[in-house]
């Protein structure tokens, strides 16, 4: 049984700064990793994606992935009111068949 | 953009009554799915859907049950409804391909309310 586990639970940062989620996960079989953001009140929408070890970078948003660890994380540059929102990863449970297995979330505030 | 629209957005239901709560997609995906999220809990998986006819059990199927009549469609049953299925169930659809995978596109939300 897949165990993600989101830190933290909650972050609230200035705008401009740096932001850095975590995700860990349990099966080393996992070949997806994803997050997703969620404002309030919306649906959650896929924000990127990872597949191999190493880094991924679009735009202001930062992906790394350490499978060894069992770890990846976000990191968001310049973080923006905009960016306030929920955001969860999500894990493959080890098979192409796209189900995923989601964290609880880390509950994102930016302040102007 | 993928649409997946669900109905109803929000429904109040009394305990023991019967709630059905309906999903449509527009994508011609192969797999849809039904998640709940309540606080603490992210989102966990109820039931999902490889194609038309097909339902298979998510992590927490107890009390509910799913349908997908056709491509477009799948719906979650609740038989006898209870006071802690209370939650924002949300409807998916996604293809299972290559990069895609884990891909989902997210309904709205339908808020279901058990008194």
């Amino acid at each position: 049984q897949q165990n993600v586990q989101q830190s933290p639970e909650s972050l609230i940062v200035p705008e401009g700064a740096r932001t850095s989620l975590n995700c860990t996960f349990s099966d080393s079989a996992s070949q997806y990793f994803w997050w997703y953001r969620q404002h309030s009140g919306k649906a959650p929408k896929a924000l990127m994606s990872i597949f191999s070890n190493g880094e991924k970078e679009e735009g202001r948003f930062t992906i790394h992935l350490n499978k060894a660890s069992l770890h990846f994380s976000l990191h968001i540059r310049d973080s923006q009111p905009s960016d306030s929102a929920l955001y969860l990863c999500a894990v493959d449970r080890g098979s192409a068949l796209g189900r995923l297995h989601f964290g609880a979330g880390t509950q994102l505030i930016v302040i102007p | 953009e993928a649409a997946v629209t669900q109905s109803p957005r929000n429904k109040v239901a009394v305990t023991g009554g019967k709630v059905t709560l309906s999903c449509n997609q527009t994508n011609n995906h192969n797999n849809m799915y039904w998640y709940r999220q309540d606080t603490g809990h992210g989102l966990r998986l109820i039931h999902y859907s490889y194609g038309a006819g097909s339902t298979e059990k998510g992590d927490i199927p107890d009390g509910y049950k799913a349908s997908r009549p056709s491509q477009e469609n799948f719906s979650l049953i609740l038989e006898l409804a209870t006071p802690s299925q209370t939650s924002v169930y949300f409807c998916a659809s996604g293809d299972a391909t290559g990069r895609n995978t884990g891909q989902l596109y997210f309904g709205e939300g339908s808020k279901l309310t058990v008194l």
